[in-house]
């Protein structure tokens, strides 16, 4: 029930192409969904979040596309440059007295020139 | 950089022994996470405390334990420690105790056991 999917496990992409990466949620009480960036060597960082309210959110290069009635939400990498090469995580969490973020299991992104 | 201070940044050990990570929040936040990372489990989540306070519980083994401290620092302990107990452990801080808002990480503390 807590359990994020995320796919695919790694993907490559040329310089200027289009990165997509996907999650699917199970708990209908999550209710915030960010995506995470790791560099090798660092902690995550947030890159961007998203309510089940609106169904897209953009922050310059990055979207998120959220489907509420399919359970899944997508993170968008438009214009991929090699300095987008990173791990990145998609996560989800209900509101709540105790809520903790549930990570997705992550994807590497090698942006190729 | 998060503002978030975890020590050590790289610990080698043997099998049976115990370790303490620490972690420093940034300043102001009261809520401290524990996370597990390895290559095939992605981020686990272990444990929160809230201004001292155990907040939630994740996937923490029973050999594992940690605590906040008055000044807001958090320990976390393992002990009796198994090969496949190495991996990296992220602390983070936020501001509220709940799932809203941004998490900061720090940059681990990667634990071999061998």
């Amino acid at each position: 029930q807590q359990q994020v999917k995320q796919s695919p496990q790694s993907l490559i992409v040329q310089k200027g192409g289009i990165s997509i990466i996907n999650c699917a949620y199970e708990n209908t009480a999550f209710d915030y969904f960010p995506w995470y960036q790791q560099f090798p060597g660092k902690g995550p960082a947030l890159l961007i979040a998203i309510r089940p309210d609106v169904s897209e959110k953009k922050e310059g290069r990055f979207t998120i596309s959220f489907n509420k009635s399919a359970k899944q939400f997508s993170l968008h990498i438009m214009d991929s440059q090699p300095g987008d090469s990173a791990t990145y995580f998609c996560a989800a969490s209900s509101t709540g007295t105790a809520s903790k973020l549930t990570f997705g299991t992550g994807t590497r992104l090698q942006v190729t020139l | 950089d998060s503002g978030v201070t975890q020590t050590p940044k790289h610990l080698i050990t043997a099998t049976g022994q115990r370790v303490t990570l620490r972690c420093s929040p940034r300043s102001g936040d009261l809520s401290v996470y524990w996370y597990q990372q390895s290559l095939d489990q992605g981020l686990q989540f272990l444990i929160q405390y809230y201004n001292g306070e155990e907040r939630a519980k994740g996937n923490i083994l029973e050999r594992f334990s940690a605590q906040q401290f008055p000044d807001l620092h958090s320990e976390l302990n393992l002990s009796s420690l198994e090969l496949g107990d190495s991996a990296l452990y992220f602390c983070a801080s936020s501001l509220r105790p709940q799932g809203y808002g941004e998490l900061f990480f720090g940059e681990g503390s990667r634990l071999t056991v061998l």
